[in-house]
């Protein structure tokens, strides 16, 4: 099977209740931004993104804020149900440097029943 | 389905064997690429190609090969494997290059080099 990430922070939620995941981001430069949700034994699932002229868009049960002045990015996903239970990686991309999207660490999300 | 996929699934292998990877997407994207993921989850770019052409080669070595026989495809062949070649490798592919691409990714080939 798939092998675990042993030292991925984690994060444990109530299911109902709201997650928030955070995301530093090393880049002053970067000007788009993607959220991405990848479930055991998956490859990563776009969920949400947005451009460095906003500073939050919404989706379907999901946020996503930026902050631009301290380089941090989060993702609220609201009501978290079982089947949020994943890894969430957010990517940062520098349209001027090339088409090439670096993704972060990720965040180990567990739905306890 | 429309998809990426790629095979084979899981790949376990014998150091300093030559192993290949396939990738196919029916999305009618030009941009494929190929993703290392280690055990951390850590994912990073290894290749890209834009219509069969390389756009991207991060530092790889060069025992890895990407080719692209047409704009649907893109194979990874890895010569003399490594102990440190074991991790999952993710194939993906986008249909603008633009500054709000979004990569569809498959479901990954997890590679065990004994």
């Amino acid at each position: 099977g798939e092998s675990v990430g042993l030292h991925l922070p984690t994060l444990s939620v109530q299911e109902g209740d709201n997650s928030i995941i955070n995301c530093a981001y090393s880049n002053s430069a970067s000007d788009y931004f993607i959220w991405y949700k990848q479930e055991s034994g998956k490859g990563p699932q776009f969920i949400i993104d947005i451009r460095s002229n906003m500073d939050k868009r919404q989706g379907q049960r999901v946020t996503v804020l930026l902050n631009k002045t301290v380089k941090h990015l989060s993702l609220q996903i609201a009501a978290t149900q079982p089947g949020d239970s994943a890894v969430y990686f957010c990517a940062e991309k520098e349209e001027a440097a090339g088409n090439k999207l670096t993704f972060g660490g990720g965040t180990r999300v567990l739905v306890k029943p | 389905d429309t998809a990426v996929s790629q095979t084979p699934k899981y790949l376990v292998t014998q150091m300093g064997n030559d192993k290949s990877i396939k990738c196919e997407q029916n999305l009618g994207h030009d941009t494929m690429y190929w993703y290392k993921q280690d055990s951390k989850k850590f994912l990073k770019i290894m290749f890209s190609y834009n219509n069969k052409e390389l756009i991207i080669n991060e530092t790889v070595p060069n025992r890895f090969s990407p080719k692209s026989p047409d704009k649907a495809h893109l194979n990874l062949h890895i010569n003399s494997l490594e102990l440190g070649d074991s991790a999952v490798y993710f194939c993906a592919s986008s249909d603008d290059l633009g500054p709000n691409e979004k990569l569809f990714f498959g479901s990954g080939t997890q590679l065990s080099v004994l």
